[in-house]
């Protein structure tokens, strides 16, 4: 079965440079979730989109923005990196038809900022 | 707001052990609760989910009752194996009426399992 995709899986910035994360999410599902997670941290939640509008906001910081695009796809732009924003981060996706379903995760992508 | 709050780490056991993870969580209404694991390196899995109270979620040999009246999501395996070694995140899902409401975890149990 199809899962999550996100690419890259790994990524190596330096301070104050911009990086994009892609992620595509399960065919049909129409909701995907962007999470951040430390190390040795659990995921936090920074943004959501259902049907390529914005649906919730958590932790996102302002050097950071995401959108869905028509295909579903999403993308997370973070722009002037900083050494705190080395993480993994975790795109989700689900079925918002089917009430309090669990969301399916990617393999997060690993980006290193030096 | 809602919360998740689990037993902190690391739990390490013997191979054919018997593993307890205590989970409880704070919500309004009636949240639905997950189980999710971690492999070293990979990203998270469901493990198991419980929609309403005194359901029981049950994956792989891990058993988790929705306890409404104590507010817990226990997790439990009666005999672990190495390759149950992982990080176990229990997590809800909020009452609301949209059905894309964002998962919200706990900080995670780490689990060793020695041979």
């Amino acid at each position: 079965a199809a899962g999550v995709i996100q690419s890259p899986r790994h990524l190596i910035k330096e301070k104050r440079e911009t990086a994009t994360l892609k992620c595509y999410p399960i065919p049909r599902h129409d909701t995907v979730y962007w999470y951040q997670q430390g190390p040795g941290q659990d995921p936090q939640f920074l943004i959501s989109f259902y049907e390529k509008m914005q649906s919730d906001k958590g932790s996102i910081p302002d050097r950071f923005s995401a959108q869905q695009f028509s295909d579903y796809h999403s993308e997370l732009n973070m722009s002037s990196l900083e050494l705190g924003d080395s993480a993994l981060y975790f795109c989700a996706s689900s079925l918002a038809r089917e009430s309090n379903t669990e969301a399916f995760f990617g393999q997060g992508t690993r980006l290193t900022v030096v | 707001g809602d919360s998740v709050t689990q037993m902190e780490g690391p739990v390490t056991l013997s191979e054919e052990a018997f593993l307890t993870i205590n989970c409880t969580y704070t919500a309004t209404g009636y949240p639905s609760l997950f189980w999710y694991v971690q492999y070293p390196g990979e990203g998270l899995q469901l493990l198991l989910k419980a929609t309403k109270a005194d359901d029981k979620g049950s994956n792989k040999g891990f058993e988790a009752t929705y306890r409404k009246e104590t507010t817990s999501f226990h997790l439990e395996k009666g005999s672990v194996q190495v390759s149950d070694s992982a990080v176990y995140f229990c997590a809800l899902i909020p009452t609301r009426n949209s059905g894309n409401t964002p998962l919200v975890f706990g900080k995670g149990t780490r689990l060793s399992v020695i041979a």
